[in-house]
């Protein structure tokens, strides 16, 4: 069974940090295109950055949204993803998904981000 | 940025009806994804390719089109199929999604 399981979410200050960790089972990780999407009423979907596998070096692409303060990561050891967020803003507050694609295309069920003071 | 248009953004079939939502790019497309949610539940992948069904699709569900102008068709609406649809393309970064479509059943 294919599951892809995110944590971290919850509330935060804004201009703090944090971690959001995509822990996934029952599919070839390494091979995987590995993103992160949120969904806000406000925005509707969108991808915000995507980690590619080792065999294209892991390299990493970002939505101009958050390039520069979010930071994505892989452990294909631990099958797992990581989305480091810091000096969050209140439009960051959205449900984070975890999406893993190659010729599969599987979601988490999403954790929620509150940026408020 | 490519933009997707979706249209309409809400809509209600009844059941047996034909259904069709289209999603025009602002520039030409390799392909066009489709993803089915519903309320509470992430994004299921639905279409891909632009016209290849997800395991477990339904044969009623179709997908066609190219370069800019992509369309989704339900031939015969059930009560299951009531949710939001969008559309998504993976062939420029930034990735995209329209805005989608609340699909109700009448």
């Amino acid at each position: 069974e294919v599951q892809l399981m995110e944590t971290g979410g919850g509330l935060v200050q804004p201009g703090k940090s944090l971690k959001l960790t995509c822990a996934t089972s029952g599919f070839t990780f390494s091979i995987a295109w590995m993103s992160w999407v949120r969904q806000s009423p406000e925005k509707g979907l969108e991808w915000i950055a995507r980690i590619k596998p080792k065999s294209i070096n892991y390299a990493t692409e970002y939505a101009e949204s958050v390039k520069g303060r979010f930071t994505i990561s892989r452990d294909d050891s631990k099958s797992s993803i990581y989305l480091q967020m810091n000096s969050v803003k209140e439009e960051d507050t959205a449900t984070y998904y975890c999406r893993g694609a190659y010729d599969f295309d599987y979601w988490g069920q999403g954790v929620m981000v509150t940026v408020s003071s | 940025e490519i933009v997707l248009t979706q249209s309409p953004t809400t809509m209600a079939a009844s059941p047996g009806e034909k259904v069709t939502i289209t999603c025009r790019a602002s520039t030409s497309v390799s392909h066009m994804y489709w993803y089915q949610q519903k309320s509470g539940a992430s994004p299921k992948a639905w279409i891909y390719e632009t016209s290849k069904l997800a395991s477990g699709v339904p044969d009623r569900f179709s997908g066609s089109g190219s370069g800019t102008s992509y369309s989704f068709t339900i031939s015969s609406m059930e009560t299951e199929d009531a949710a939001t649809y969008y559309c998504h393309q993976w062939s420029s970064i930034p990735l995209t999604f329209g805005s989608g479509t609340k699909l109700e059943i009448k």
